[in-house]
């Protein structure tokens, strides 16, 4: 699976859009970037997936670059309770190779 | 979303005893379950594939006699640590995923602490 890398950290206001970069420069063509979170002490969390188009569901949207080598999770106005730890992964869908690797991941704080 | 549940929640035990931790699939079948171990301040890092019905695939380092793993149903896993250590202490969580379904659904986690 392709390296992700992100900030280590973000601050957002509350009510504002947090909009999260994650690079995937050696991703390949049958990886797609899913994005999860994880608030204290909790399992993780789906929030997106994509692989060539920019998706939105009721949490959030994911945008991905044309050349596919970056994208940018927005949450477009984030509440206190968005506060966690999120994972950008590019992983190859279904199959037998179906693991998430998990990096470090980007502490959002959203502020009152 | 898919629902997983996780018992316990929390555990303590003694040295040298062994611990068992279950998932669920509450609401879907569960063809494949997840194993992962985090550490205070750590990402999560996968110890174990399992599908039903077949043997666990154990990632690199992982012990398997130490760490059993069992996926006997399509909506349950259990993971035993067998003579746990202090340094076993740490949070489990299992996911689960069902055929055709990209998404892994995560379990709240299970904190085991060994004295």
């Amino acid at each position: 699976d392709a390296k992700t890398t992100q900030p280590t950290s973000m601050d957002c206001a509350e009510g504002r859009a947090a909009n999260l970069p994650c690079n995937h420069s050696t991703i390949s063509g049958n990886e797609y970037v899913y994005w999860y979170r994880q608030i204290h002490s909790q399992g993780p969390q789906y929030i997106i997936h994509g692989l060539k188009n920019n998706e939105t569901n009721e949490m959030a949207s994911l945008i991905i670059t044309e050349d596919r080598k970056s994208s940018t999770l927005i949450l477009p106005h984030a509440t206190l309770r968005d506060t966690a730890v999120y994972y950008c992964i590019a992983m190859i869908s279904g199959g037998s190779n179906y693991k998430l690797t998990f990096g470090k991941g980007t502490l959002l704080t959203v502020n009152p | 979303g898919a629902v997983v549940s996780q018992h316990p929640s929390w555990v303590i035990c003694k040295s040298g005893t062994s611990v068992k931790i279950e998932c669920r699939s509450l609401d879907f079948q569960a063809t494949t379950m997840f194993w992962y171990r985090q550490f205070p301040k750590q990402s999560l890092m996968l110890m174990a594939t399992s599908n039903e019905g077949s043997k666990a695939t154990y990632e690199q380092g992982v012990e398997k006699d130490k760490f059993l793993i069992n996926h006997a149903s399509l909506t349950l896993s259990t993971l035993t640590v067998t003579s746990a250590h202090p340094e076993d202490s740490s949070f489990y969580i299992c996911s689960a995923s069902g055929t055709g379904v990209n998404e892994q659904f995560f379990g709240p986690g299970t904190r085991l602490t060994v004295l």
